[in-house]
């Protein structure tokens, strides 16, 4: 299967912080990336979806100015948690999907995960 | 409504059993289907991927897809205690993101 990396896989700040985490997707190419947040015992919830070049697009009460996203490339996005604080102490996933399938389903619509990041923000 | 409902379990079961874990979707125009498998403190892992009616198998995983009845399970056979895991559906539209389900829990045990 596709592989996908984050970086840095564990992180610990200070509040007020702003801190970057990389997705990258090492074997395909990422039209679309997908960044996740997940509490403990929690499901998955999607924070955004992102489009090489062009703006992310953020879900409901996710704040923009706050979880910044850019996919410059079709490998690489990025997440920056800015002014972060204790509240935003969470696991962080992204996913990457290579592009969408031209109906009836397909397996462009698979979205292969990174391993994570562990923020904590003290 | 839940979107994607699955049982929260835990769902337990003895080694070398058949563990069977069931979702349910709202949304009729779904097209793709998926299970991932959630370590704890670990990111899902695609385990199968689902698209038209019937069974789909992969070594002891088989995935089972009814659109008419909006029903998609997951069967693991001579399960191991190596499977205990969440275990996340999710549906999708094409191109479209990804629903899941709060997952299911399963235990195997020895």
């Amino acid at each position: 299967g596709a592989v996908v990396s984050q970086h840095p896989s564990r992180v610990i700040c200070k509040s007020g912080t702003s801190v970057k985490i990389e997705c990258r997707s090492l074997d395909f190419q990422a039209t679309t990336m997908f960044w996740y947040r997940q509490f403990p015992k929690q499901s998955l919830m999607l924070m955004a979806t992102s489009n090489e070049g062009s703006k992310a697009t953020y879900e409901q009460g996710v704040e923009k100015d706050k979880f910044l996203i850019n996919h410059a490339s079709l490998t690489l996005s990025t997440l920056t948690v800015t002014s972060a604080h204790p509240e935003d102490s969470s696991f962080y996933i992204c996913s990457a999907r290579t592009h969408g399938g031209s109906g009836g389903g397909s397996s462009t619509d698979t979205q292969y995960f990174g391993p994570g990041t562990r923020l904590t923000v003290l | 409504q839940k979107e994607v409902e699955q049982n929260s379990g835990p769902l337990s079961v003895p080694e070398g059993a058949i563990a069977s874990l069931n979702c349910t979707y709202s949304d009729r125009g779904s097209q793709s289907f998926f299970w991932y498998r959630q370590y704890s403190g670990k990111s899902p892992e695609l385990i199968m991927s689902i698209y038209s009616n019937g069974d789909k198998e992969d070594g002891r995983f088989t995935a089972q897809l009814n659109k008419a009845s909006q029903y998609v399970s997951l069967l693991i056979r001579d399960s191991q205690p190596s499977d205990s895991a969440t275990y996340l559906c999710a549906v999708t539209r094409t191109a479209s993101k990804l629903t899941f389900g709060t997952g299911t829990r399963l235990q195997v045990t020895l």
